[in-house]
């Protein structure tokens, strides 16, 4: 089945050491997304891909970045990870165009000790 | 700046029954796109219907029917007969029809379904 797979679903990292989360879709969108999710709250958008377009949010911290090498992948890298970096990572892709459907992987959730 | 605005935190209905979540937007766009997303405890989030602006008619999915009020800024989701696996946070969401769009999140609202 075409999907969104995020990987690891669960990892933990400390203080400061660099970490590195991984996104793959089958469905050949040209639009991937990371979110940020912390406990009952909505996703936050840190950044999206249009093609090989990057787009920051304006309040995504620069300890955040991200790498698209192609259409199937796309990675968050997270340079120095802080207590308050720990939440749920979602990735979601999308066809162009705002009505298309985003469809959302299952999460990474990231500890940080 | 869009907003989107779920005032209920949370909510209980019995199973079979049926329940309305609410929601409410700003936007001083005229065209624009409305999304309901479902996310059942640990796992992921998956859309449960949309609705164009632009369209008069309510859209309808099997059991979810929304009620979209243009003029008033509403978008409510309405599920009949409820099932246990209806038990999810439902997220509403709003996206622009511009260039770069994005999704604009409310805060969710935690539905349980007891039996």
């Amino acid at each position: 089945d075409a999907m969104v797979i995020q990987n690891p679903r669960y990892q933990v990292t400390q203080f400061g050491k660099p970490v590195t989360l991984s996104c793959s879709q089958t469905l050949n969108h040209n639009v991937m997304y990371w979110y940020q999710q912390k406990s009952s709250q909505a996703p936050k958008l840190l950044f999206h891909y249009y093609d090989k377009d990057f787009n920051n949010e304006a309040d995504t911290p620069d300890n955040f970045q991200s790498r698209r090498p192609n259409t199937s992948f796309c990675f968050l890298d997270i340079r120095s990870p802080g207590l308050g970096d720990a939440a749920m990572y979602l990735c979601a892709t999308s066809g162009s165009g705002p009505s298309y459907e985003q469809y959302f992987g299952p999460g990474t959730r990231l500890t940080v000790t | 700046a869009q907003t989107v605005t779920q005032s209920q935190p949370e909510m209980s209905v019995q199973e079979a029954e049926t329940v309305t979540l609410s929601c409410t937007y700003d936007t001083s766009e005229n065209n624009y796109y409305l999304f309901w997303y479902k996310q059942p405890p640990s796992r992921q989030m998956i859309l449960v219907i949309r609705q164009e602006a632009y369209k008069q008619q309510n859209a309808t999915e099997n059991r979810f029917s929304v009620n979209f009020q243009k003029a008033a800024k509403s978008f409510s989701l309405k599920i009949s007969d409820s099932q246990l696996g209806d038990t999810a946070m439902y997220f509403c969401a709003f996206m622009s029809t511009g260039a770069n769009s994005k999704l604009t999140f409310g805060k969710g609202i935690t539905l349980s379904v007891r039996p």
